[in-house]
């Protein structure tokens, strides 16, 4: 079974600040997805990274995976309170299945 | 309406009652999903379409009964649900249920009395 682990799962951090949240998965995956979820709202699709040493950024997010170590992460640079919500990493082993992790809740104070 | 949409947003049952969930992709994507979103627990996958059949039952117990009368629109019916049922019921789509991403509604509020 694959099993896929967020940390942190809780995260409060302030404006202007760097985080890394970290997601590992226990079997061989050809893809990898992370989501955000505004409290209340739907998932949205950030990225998917498809092979190792990916990377891809967009505004103040940049995600990497590194197939070898089965790891993801996302990065945040100068967090904004904008980003507070929760971010979800989903990991897929070939089949039609989407296996989630816990998701990380992010606030961003000031 | 634009990408998926679901109805209703909030849905409140009693355990003798049935009801059902509604979701539709303006996406013209080809394979459909709902899951199940519950406190404290990751995102459970529930039932897969793709073409307008079911590849994907992921041991869900029979008072959730799912429909998929074409590749636009998908269906959750529900009866005799239990309290720990309540849950958030999300719909998404994709293209390619093997490559693609999948692309979520809103959900569903469930709350199970």
């Amino acid at each position: 079974e694959l099993k896929v682990e967020q940390n942190p799962l809780f995260l409060s951090m302030q404006e202007g600040k760097n985080y890394t949240i970290y997601c590992n998965y226990s079997t061989t995956s050809d893809r990898l997805y992370w989501y955000r979820q505004d409290p209340g709202k739907s998932l949205e699709s950030l990225f998917v990274l498809l092979s190792n040493g990916a990377v891809k950024q967009e505004g103040r997010l940049m995600a990497s995976l590194d197939t070898k170590a089965r790891l993801s992460t996302l990065h945040i640079t100068a967090a904004v309170h904008d980003l507070s919500a929760t971010y979800f990493c989903a990991v897929s082993n070939s089949g039609y299945a989407l296996n989630f992790g816990k998701g990380t809740s992010l606030l961003v104070t000031p | 309406e634009t990408g998926v949409t679901q109805t209703p947003r909030h849905l409140v049952m009693g355990m003798t009652n049935k009801k059902s969930l509604k979701c539709e992709q303006h996406l013209g994507h080809n394979a459909m999903y709902w899951y199940k979103q519950s406190a404290k627990k990751p995102l459970e996958l529930m039932f897969v379409y793709n073409f307008k059949e079911q590849t994907e039952n992921n041991s869900v117990p029979s008072r959730f009964s799912p429909e998929c009368p074409n590749s636009s629109h998908l269906f959750l019916h529900l009866h005799t649900l239990q309290p720990e049922d309540s849950a958030l019921y999300l719909c998404a789509s994709s293209q390619d249920p093997r490559t693609d991403t999948q692309y979520f509604g809103p959900g569903t509020r469930l709350t199970v009395l």
